[in-house]
């Protein structure tokens, strides 16, 4: 399995408060990425970086920011939780581009809850 | 935006079965991607589908990709147990640095 480890696995936070799930990886990959996974919708992609401090936006980016102060820490922040953030969250990794067919290393996600 | 449909949704199935489940888009991709996903884990590459009417074989898994490189097919002779899983397929956004997802079919095989 490629090292990447999420934490915290599980949380239940309150509507309105500032929630951060960390991504490490070990495998020292440069494109990190965090997917949030609900039903009916498949992976999502949220946020991206594509080395320290790069970073850019995916689809459903509202509500949510980013860190990448190193190559192997991508933090993903909602700086005011909302009921409608409550999904599994997902780190990723690659090695390379995916348009040239790089494939993502995913973890093994973070279960959030906002009530 | 380029979209991924799969179907069926949902299937379940008796262990020894075969079964096909499909990905579609109106898109064309210059590849596809498919993962499987087990409860509680991350999603783990099966295989990736480049070249238009290209077959690509993992066991009793038979892969497909479309001559349009618009569409996908994941065929599954004499399913089992450990078959069980969500299966999402995924694509390359035109441009950019990352994978699309379908919305995934779920596999039930029953013993």
């Amino acid at each position: 399995d490629a090292g990447i480890t999420q934490s915290p696995r599980h949380k239940v936070t309150e509507t309105g408060t500032p929630v951060t799930l960390r991504c490490h990886q070990t495998e020292n990959h440069r494109y990190m990425y965090w997917y949030r996974q609900d039903p009916g919708h498949g992976l999502r992609l949220i946020h991206y970086s594509y080395g320290v401090k790069d970073t850019d936006k995916g689809e459903v980016s509202d509500g949510y920011s980013v860190s990448r102060s190193k190559t192997e820490d991508f933090l993903l922040t909602l700086e005011s939780a909302t009921s409608s953030q409550t999904s599994v969250y997902f780190c990723a990794i690659s090695d390379g581009l995916q348009r040239l067919n790089s494939p993502l290393h995913f973890g093994n996600g973070t279960r959030l809850t906002v009530t | 935006t380029q979209l991924l449909e799969q179907s069926p949704q949902f299937l379940s199935i008796q262990e020894g079965e075969n079964l096909t489940v499909y990905c579609n888009s109106s898109s064309v991709f210059s590849s596809l991607q498919w993962y499987r996903q087990e409860p509680g884990e991350g999603p783990v590459l099966l295989v990736t589908v480049v070249t238009g009417g290209e077959v690509k074989k993992l066991k009793r898994l038979t892969f497909q990709f479309g001559d349009a490189r618009k569409d996908s097919s994941l065929h599954i002779t004499a399913a089992q147990p450990g078959d069980t899983g969500l299966y999402l397929c995924a694509g390359p956004q035109t441009g950019a640095n990352n994978l699309f997802f379908g919305t995934g079919t779920r596999l039930t095989v029953i013993p």
